[in-house]
């Protein structure tokens, strides 16, 4: 029978327009969190990071927010362009240790 | 690209064949870790090994057995695989524990 995969959240933006991808994470003892870009056909790609002592970063057209009260996560990209189009991942990690734990990924659209 | 290099991009065997994946990393990282990426699930570690010692093992079936040699190369020996091992194999690396990986562009596999 057909495999039925991963039902990905989807947002779609208008070119130009500002996307905000959200995230849940799932253990209040993480204290790194990092956002990843995946292309198809490609491997997931660093975008940026935040650590638990920060509640904002900035990057080029990028911004992470971390709401450690209610364990959320933020990617905020700016002025979206066609490149933005991917899906894009939050990992969190605990206690400096060497495991990733990822979310299951939200898949952005940009409408030109 | 990334500097973590995964050979063969795309590999199809039946379930009574040995393959090995590999992965160079040209980065000077001291880990380096196995990711299953299927359509069912959201990443999976695998392994994770450190300066060529196993520090991660999560439940993985016996028929994967990974392979370290050096801080700079990683395997993944395949040996009778069934058919739901099909999916995206991520290698990637990272200087050390709390960093982001840096991930490889994965190899496809398919079993028969």
């Amino acid at each position: 029978g057909e495999s039925v995969g991963l039902h990905l959240p989807t947002l779609s933006v208008q070119e130009g327009d500002n996307s905000i991808i959200n995230c849940a994470y799932s253990n209040s003892a993480s204290d790194y969190f990092i956002w990843y870009k995946q292309e198809s056909g490609k491997g997931p790609q660093f975008i940026i990071d935040i650590r638990s002592n920060m509640d904002k970063r900035q990057g080029q057209r990028v911004t992470v927010l971390l709401n450690k009260t209610v364990k959320h996560l933020s990617l905020q990209i700016a002025a979206t362009q066609p490149g933005d189009s991917a899906v894009y991942f939050c990992a969190e990690n605990m206690d400096s240790s060497y495991k990733l734990i990822f979310g299951s990924g939200t898949r952005l659209l940009v409408r030109p | 690209e990334t500097g973590v290099t995964q050979t063969p991009r795309h590999l199809v065997m039946g379930m009574t064949n040995k393959k090995s994946l590999k992965c160079e990393q040209h980065l000077g990282h001291n880990a380096m870790y196995w990711y299953k990426q299927s359509a069912k699930k959201p990443l999976e570690l695998m392994f994770v090994y450190s300066l060529e010692e196993r520090v991660e093992n999560n439940s993985v079936p016996s028929r994967f057995s990974p392979e370290c040699p050096n801080s700079s190369h990683l395997f993944l020996h395949l040996h009778t695989l069934q058919p739901e091992d099909s999916a995206l194999y991520l290698c990637a690396s990272s200087p050390g524990t709390a960093y982001g990986y840096t991930f490889g562009s994965g190899t496809r596999l398919t079993v028969v």
